[in-house]
């Protein structure tokens, strides 16, 4: 099994519905999880991170981790145009390195 | 407050030369991590580094090198370039390894194209 999973998409959401994305990982001791969004020719950008059992609020977005299923996902409420992008999961395994997966392709349709 | 600067942006070389990038962090970050993208492999780690100490290394052969600096700004180095070699390559910055170590605030990224 690879550390981080993702649907690689694409993901297609009518305008103002929401959006889910979501993520799964292997189990490796103490872990904190990260949301990034890719726009096309952009570099990531830091958007949501978790790192204790439950939701996380932000705006339109909630971050989502259930450790005991190991996945954690992100909701992305009233979608935008503007939220077209991939976005990418990512999971810190301890002192270890980012781990990132290989991204969900969303484009949100007017 | 200015962010991760990453230089050159864009470059072309040919099979066999070496290329060196430079990353300069956000003031008062302490570590910086480079990956490599590509369409098909997406963001792959190369190497991060903490206080001009690698932390951590990515799954890469030995052409693929770094160091940091005691200003924190960091520099990746590939010798012997392969025509696999062209990508774009990332730099980030974030204050610490852990738990914000994963708070990632990334560059423009240096694309290099290896012909």
């Amino acid at each position: 099994q690879k550390e981080v999973e993702q649907n690689s998409g694409p993901l297609s959401v009518p305008e103002g519905a929401i959006a889910s994305l979501n993520c799964t990982y292997s189990d490796r001791g103490s872990q904190s999880f990260f949301w990034y969004r890719q726009y096309s020719g952009k570099s990531p950008e830091l958007i949501m991170f978790i790192y204790s059992n439950g939701d996380k609020e932000d705006g339109r977005f909630t971050a989502q981790l259930n450790k005991a299923s190991q996945y954690v996902s992100l909701l992305i409420r009233d979608s935008q145009p503007s939220d077209s992008a991939t976005y990418l999961c990512a999971v810190k395994f301890g002192n270890e390195k980012l781990t990132f997966g290989t991204g969900t392709r969303l484009t949100i349709i007017p | 407050k200015a962010g991760v600067t990453q230089t050159p942006r864009y470059l072309i070389k040919t099979r066999g030369q070496q290329v060196t990038l430079s990353c300069s962090p956000i003031s008062g970050h302490r570590s910086v991590s480079w990956y490599q993208q590509t369409p098909g492999q997406g963001l792959q780690f190369l190497f991060e580094y903490f206080s001009e100490t690698q932390r951590n290394k990515g799954n890469f052969p030995g052409r693929f090198s770094g160091r940091q600096f005691s200003n924190s700004r960091s520099e990746m180095n590939v010798s012997t370039l392969e025509l696999g070699d062209s990508a774009l390559y990332l730099c980030a910055s974030s204050l610490s390894l852990r738990p914000k170590g994963g708070e990632l605030f990334f560059g423009e990224g240096s694309r290099l194209t290896v012909l």
